[in-house]
C-alpha cells in the first residue's frame, strides 16, 4: 500500500536559517507528491506539489524536487521566517480515487 | 481559486447530543468530498469518503451510525456526529478534489478550515 514518511518535529530554527524537512513515500504506480501547511486552528493549504519524476514544486520560497531514485519529496527553504511556524504535511496521491495518503506532520517552530 | 468552506469553525455541544457540520464548495462542483479527522498534534485519519447521489464510503473502523454523512447535492456534504461524547471531541476536516470542465480529476484536493467540536 501507499506510505508517506515524515521526519518527527518540532523543528525548531532561528529566524532566516535553512529548513529541509525530510518526506519519504512509498507507492504503487507513479503517485503525485504535495506538501500541505497547517497553521494553527485552520486547515490545510496547499503549499506545492510535483506530478512527474524531477519535477520541482515551489511557492513562496519553498521548493521540493520530486526524486524517483529515493522516492524523496524533501521540503526546503532557504530562509524561515516566523510566519512560516506551522505543522507542514507530506502527501502523496494516486489512481482516480482521489484519496491522499499524508505523512504524520512536522511541526516548525521559528524563533527570532 | 477553488474554495471549500467549513460551518462551524467551532462547537460545544452537551454529551449526547448530534451535531451537524457543513461542507461547502463554492465555486466548483465536488462530486466527491472526503471527512477527516485530526487528533491533537496527530496527522489527519481519513474517515469516510463522501459520494453525490449515493452513500458514503467509510473507512474502516470509523462507525457508520455514528458518523452520519449526506451528499445531497455537488456543492454541499454534511457530517453528522450523532449522540457525541466526550472522546468525539476533535477537529474534523473536510476537503474536495477539483475537477477539470470535462470532469477529469485535477490532483488537487482543497481543504476546509476545520470544525473544532468539544463535547462537554
Amino acid at each position: 500500500g501507499n506510505s508517506v514518511t515524515q521526519m518527527e518535529g518540532p523543528v525548531t530554527l532561528s529566524e532566516e536559517a535553512f529548513l529541509t524537512i525530510n518526506c519519504t513515500y512509498t507507492a504503487t504506480g507513479y503517485p503525485s507528491l504535495f506538501w500541505y501547511v497547517q497553521y494553527p486552528g485552520e486547515g490545510l493549504q496547499l503549499l506545492l506539489k510535483a506530478t512527474k519524476a524531477d519535477d520541482k514544486g515551489s511557492n513562496k520560497g519553498f521548493e521540493a524536487t520530486y526524486r524517483k531514485e529515493t522516492t524523496s519529496f524533501h521540503l526546503e527553504k532557504g530562509s524561515v521566517q516566523v510566519s512560516d511556524s506551522a505543522v507542514y504535511f507530506c502527501a502523496l496521491y494516486t489512481g482516480t480515487a482521489s484519496k491522499l495518503t499524508f505523512g504524520t506532520g512536522t511541526r516548525l517552530q521559528v524563533t527570532l | 481559486g477553488a474554495v471549500v468552506s467549513q460551518h462551524p469553525s467551532w462547537v460545544i455541544c452537551k454529551s449526547g447530543t448530534s451535531v451537524k457540520i457543513e461542507c461547502r464548495s463554492l465555486d466548483f462542483q465536488a462530486t466527491t468530498m472526503f471527512w477527516y479527522r485530526q487528533f491533537p498534534k496527530q496527522s489527519l485519519m481519513l474517515m469516510a469518503t463522501s459520494n453525490e447521489g449515493s452513500k458514503a464510503t467509510y473507512e474502516q473502523g470509523v462507525e457508520k451510525d455514528k458518523f452520519l454523512i449526506n451528499h445531497a447535492s455537488l456543492t454541499l456534504s454534511t457530517l453528522t456526529v450523532t449522540s457525541a461524547h466526550p472522546e468525539d471531541s476533535s477537529f474534523y476536516i473536510c476537503s474536495a478534489p477539483s475537477r477539470g470542465l470535462a470532469g477529469e480529476s485535477k490532483n488537487i484536493q482543497y481543504f476546509g478550515a476545520g470544525t473544532r467540536l468539544s463535547v462537554l
